[in-house]
């Protein structure tokens, strides 16, 4: 199977929270990222969590790491119009600082 | 805005066509990266830079041709492309190559091959 796997879509009311996973393979996993991809933009950096870390709060976005399960989400709380686009989450490996990216997630927040 | 720039933005070419995009960092990196995103693909990595040295090249085929002048400059250039080519490439950076540098990226180079 693919390193980085995440669900294709994801639809949520404006106002509600919403919840992106994220599994990846690789247990030597160093950083893990999240990504956000507006339509006809790249990639902007939301957020990251080092692997060692369980939680990590920055104002509306919480990014959950269980290492066990090889699990990462990202909880957006308050969802607003702005943030329908693209979610990716990435892994970096031990070695070099190369980026192995999942599928992507697409949100749409319905008002 | 992230402090890495592409240009063009939009790109269109024929077959056998010569073109090249740009990307540029305003961020004192020392690496830059190439990658590939396609319809129906996860993001690929294509080419590394680390100080003007490449230190990857996963298996690109040799219609894709990386330039890297100085830190601060990465080039594709591209020729004899397929309409498959056609995606967004996407220019990233980071201060170097070790594991625990952020990679910041650009807001990506549409290409589309007719």
């Amino acid at each position: 199977g693919e390193d980085v796997e995440q669900s294709l879509f994801l639809s949520v009311r404006e106002g509600d929270s919403s919840v992106i996973n994220c599994t990846y393979t690789d247990s030597s996993s160093t950083y893990l990222y999240w990504y956000k991809q507006e339509p006809g933009a790249g990639l902007q950096l939301l957020t990251y969590i080092f692997s060692n870390m369980d939680m990590k709060q920055d104002q509306r976005l919480t990014v959950l790491l269980n290492k066990k399960d090889k699990h990462l989400s990202l909880r957006i709380a308050d969802t607003q119009t702005g943030d329908s686009a693209i979610y990716f989450c990435a892994e970096r490996k031990a070695a070099g600082n190369k980026l192995t990216f999942g599928g992507g997630t697409r949100v749409l927040v319905k008002p | 805005e992230t402090g890495v720039t592409q240009t063009p933005r939009h790109l269109v070419m024929g077959m056998t066509n010569k073109k090249s995009l740009k990307c540029e960092q305003h961020l004192g990196h020392n690496a830059m990266y190439w990658y590939k995103q396609s319809a129906k693909k996860p993001l690929e990595l294509m080419f590394v830079y680390n100080f003007k040295e490449q230190t990857e090249n996963n298996s690109v085929p040799s219609r894709f041709s990386p330039e890297c002048p100085n830190s601060s400059h990465l080039f594709l250039h591209l020729h004899t492309l397929q309409p498959e080519d056609s995606a967004l490439y996407l220019c990233a950076s980071s201060l170097d190559t070790n594991s625990g540098n952020t990679i910041y990226f650009g807001e990506g180079s549409w290409l589309t091959v007719v």
